[in-house]
């Protein structure tokens, strides 16, 4: 079945600085990819939409200059938090889909911990 | 405006007994509709979903969901709970499409006892 590679699966960083996330589809290729945010005890709630070779789309209220997001090939898209703030300390997790009618995949997520 | 409701937040079974979970959506076309599991810090792990034909769908586990429009309900089921069960249940709804997002509930936590 269609696999979906997230790295890290967690990571510590101190404030200020920023941090880089990998989503993979490993055997499939994905000209969207989609980037979820999960607080603890809570859903998922959709960050932004990866578009392979050109921008992200955000949703209302995510800051797309924290959150750079960059889809460069079909295989692969990157979610990187800049100047992390210990607010940004979550679930970070990537899905893709195989194409239509095909159900989302989902990474295994990577724990950002920012202190 | 497009939403899923999960009306439990947390469901506690004792082992062997039945399970079902809520779910009940709203969206203006014609839904796809699915159920995910997630165990704790794991990603999530897609168990079923309907995107036509039959509105009881089998999924894997021995979990299975029956679509009802009427009632814009797509309510997960199992007829006898594992302790391997216990994680959190999420439904979801989108367009199915290869570009398309989905939109989760909030979760049901399901609690195994012995």
């Amino acid at each position: 079945g269609a696999v979906v590679s997230q790295h890290p699966s967690r990571v510590i960083c101190k404030s200020g600085t920023s941090v880089k996330i990998e989503c993979r589809s490993l055997d499939f290729q994905a000209t969207t990819m989609f980037w979820y945010r999960q607080f603890p005890k809570q859903s998922l709630m959709l960050m932004a939409t990866s578009n392979e070779g050109s921008k992200a789309t955000y949703e209302q209220g995510v800051e797309k200059d924290k959150f750079l997001i960059n889809h460069a090939s079909l295989t692969l898209s990157t979610l990187t938090v800049t100047s992390a703030h210990p607010e940004d300390s979550s679930f970070y997790i990537c899905s893709a889909s195989q194409g239509l009618d095909s159900p989302l995949h989902f990474g295994n997520g990577t724990r950002l911990t920012v202190t | 405006a497009q939403s899923v409701t999960q009306p439990d937040i947390h469901i506690t079974v004792s082992e062997g007994a039945s399970l079902e979970l809520r779910c009940n959506y709203s969206y203006g076309a014609t839904p796809y509709l699915f159920w995910y599991v997630q165990s704790p810090g794991q990603g999530l792990q897609l168990l079923l979903k309907y995107f036509s034909g039959d509105t009881l769908v089998q999924g894997i586990k021995g979990f299975e969901a029956e679509f009802k429009r009427s009632q814009s309900s797509f309510n997960l089921r199992k007829p006898s709970v594992h302790w391997s069960d216990a994680a959190e249940y999420f439904c979801a709804v989108g367009a199915g499409q290869a570009g398309t997002a989905l939109i989760f509930g909030k979760g049901t936590t399901l609690s195994v006892s012995s």
